[in-house]
């Protein structure tokens, strides 16, 4: 059974980076043609789409966070990483990392699976 | 940019009752990359429907997806008290996916 698990930091000042960490468990993340993104959801708020990375090594993101967003794979430790930069009070969230796709490459959301959460707090 | 709304936001029903809730987008949109998501209270959100009407692995038969175009449709055939909880649609246009801002079921 796949399994994804975030990890990083709880809190965040201001103006830093904010890092986050997926490790896939149960599944190689090289190894199938599917999508490996980031999801996020302010609390009380609905759920905003960060990026994804294809298994071709193409990486899309939201236009809106293009700017501050860097999603990165290590396949060897399995992992998957974000970094977003210059954060604010807007960026606190819960941070769900997820798998997309159908295994052909196709339906990027189709996000069949998903990690447990990890909230960021930016506070100064 | 397609803009996915979801109405109404809340609906306050009793379980046993049929739910219809809706999705519009702001264009047509191709219904093979639309997707309805539940949500339970701390939970991470779980993948109910794919491509408008099918539904993901493990997902009961009273769960049912329609729609084309711009008008999409989640129904619930009779509510069971662990189906009160948000629910999301979700589009994949050319490689952005764009979420509806959601409908709560609450209990009545």
């Amino acid at each position: 059974q796949l399994q994804l698990q975030e990890s990083g930091p709880g809190l965040e000042k201001p103006s830093e980076t904010l890092s986050l960490t997926c490790t896939v468990s149960g599944g190689s993340i090289g190894s199938t043609s599917y999508y490996w993104g980031w999801i996020r959801q302010p609390p009380g708020k609905g759920l905003e789409w960060i990026g994804s990375y294809s298994y071709s090594g193409h990486i899309h993101y939201s236009p809106s966070l293009k700017s501050r967003a860097t999603i990165s794979v290590d396949k060897s430790k399995n992992q998957f990483s974000l970094d977003l930069t210059s954060v604010t009070a807007t960026d606190t969230a819960v941070y769900y990392c997820t798998r997309g796709g159908d295994g052909s490459g196709r339906f990027m959301g189709r996000l069949e699976y998903w990690g447990q959460g990890s909230l960021v707090t930016v506070s100064s | 940019d397609i803009v996915m709304t979801q109405s109404p936001a809340t609906l306050s029903l009793s379980p046993g009752e049929r739910v219809t809730l809706s999705c519009r987008a702001s264009q047509s949109v191709d219904s093979s990359y639309l997707s309805w998501f539940q949500q339970k209270p701390g939970q991470a959100p779980r993948l109910l429907i794919y491509g408008a009407s099918t539904r993901a692995t493990g997902i009961p038969a009273r769960f049912s997806g329609s729609g084309s175009g711009t008008d999409f449709t989640l129904a619930i055939s009779s509510l069971q008290p662990e189906d009160f909880a948000v629910y999301f649609c979700q589009h994949d246009e050319n490689f952005v996916l764009t979420f509806g801002g959601g409908t709560r079921v609450e209990i009545k």
